[in-house]
């Protein structure tokens, strides 16, 4: 089975903080996934990458950045966190390049509050 | 943006009805369409994919979709309360990119 885990499930941190989420999947992907889910918002994509040290915007990628350094790893990172930063992200990864005909597989979750 | 619509819902069906859930979506060069199920707490998990025009069955879940009306449903039959959940329809864009969700359908199912 595809395992991608995340490395903090609930994490609590101050407006202004620097925050690491950290995201890795043991099957060999190329594709990896950061979104963010908001209620009535649904899923959105902050960064995408395809392959290790490559990375592309996605719909929402203000206030973030990303790193690929290893296939299996992608880390999201919040320079100076925002209460609006506050959600839910969720890192995913697939295993044809743009998706194709696969399917994404989800990390289970971490869950940001920004006080 | 590409968008991906979805009734909110919620939507309410008793225990061993059929629950329909729609979606339509704006790219109409889209090629492969998904249904992921997300309980809540959870993260997303896949339950369908369909990619050609018409119907197709798993077990009590047939998706259908219509590429000139731009739109794909999702029928449940015999709905169990474990069908409980928010379901959300998922697009890949054109450009094969990137995956568009709608903002999910939230299902519960009464005993």
């Amino acid at each position: 089975d595809v395992k991608v885990t995340q490395s903090s499930r609930y994490l609590v941190k101050r407006t202004g903080e620097k925050v690491f989420l950290e995201c890795v999947q043991d099957m060999d992907h190329e594709n990896m996934f950061w979104y963010r889910q908001d209620p009535g918002l649904g899923l959105r994509l902050i960064y995408f990458s395809y392959d290790v040290k490559m990375k592309e915007k996605g719909d929402i990628p203000e206030g973030y950045s990303v790193s690929r350094e290893k296939k299996e790893r992608f880390s999201l990172i919040l320079e100076s966190a925002s209460t609006n930063q506050t959600s839910m992200y969720l890192c995913a990864s697939s295993l044809v390049r743009g998706g194709g005909t696969g399917e994404l597989f989800f990390g289970e979750g971490s869950r940001l509050t920004v006080l | 943006q590409k968008e991906v619509e979805q009734n909110s819902g919620p939507l309410s069906v008793p225990e061993g009805a059929i629950a329909s859930l729609n979606c339509t979506y704006s790219d109409r060069g889209s090629q492969s369409f998904f249904w992921y199920r997300q309980y809540s707490g959870k993260s997303p998990e896949l339950i369908m994919s369909i990619y050609s025009n018409g119907d197709k069955e798993d077990g009590r879940f047939t998706a259908q979709l219509n590429k000139a009306s731009q739109y794909v449903s999702l029928l449940i039959r015999d709905s169990q309360p474990s069908d409980s959940a928010t379901y959300l329809c998922a697009v890949i864009g054109d450009t094969g990119n990137q995956f568009y969700f709608g903002t999910g359908t939230s299902l519960t199912v009464i005993p």
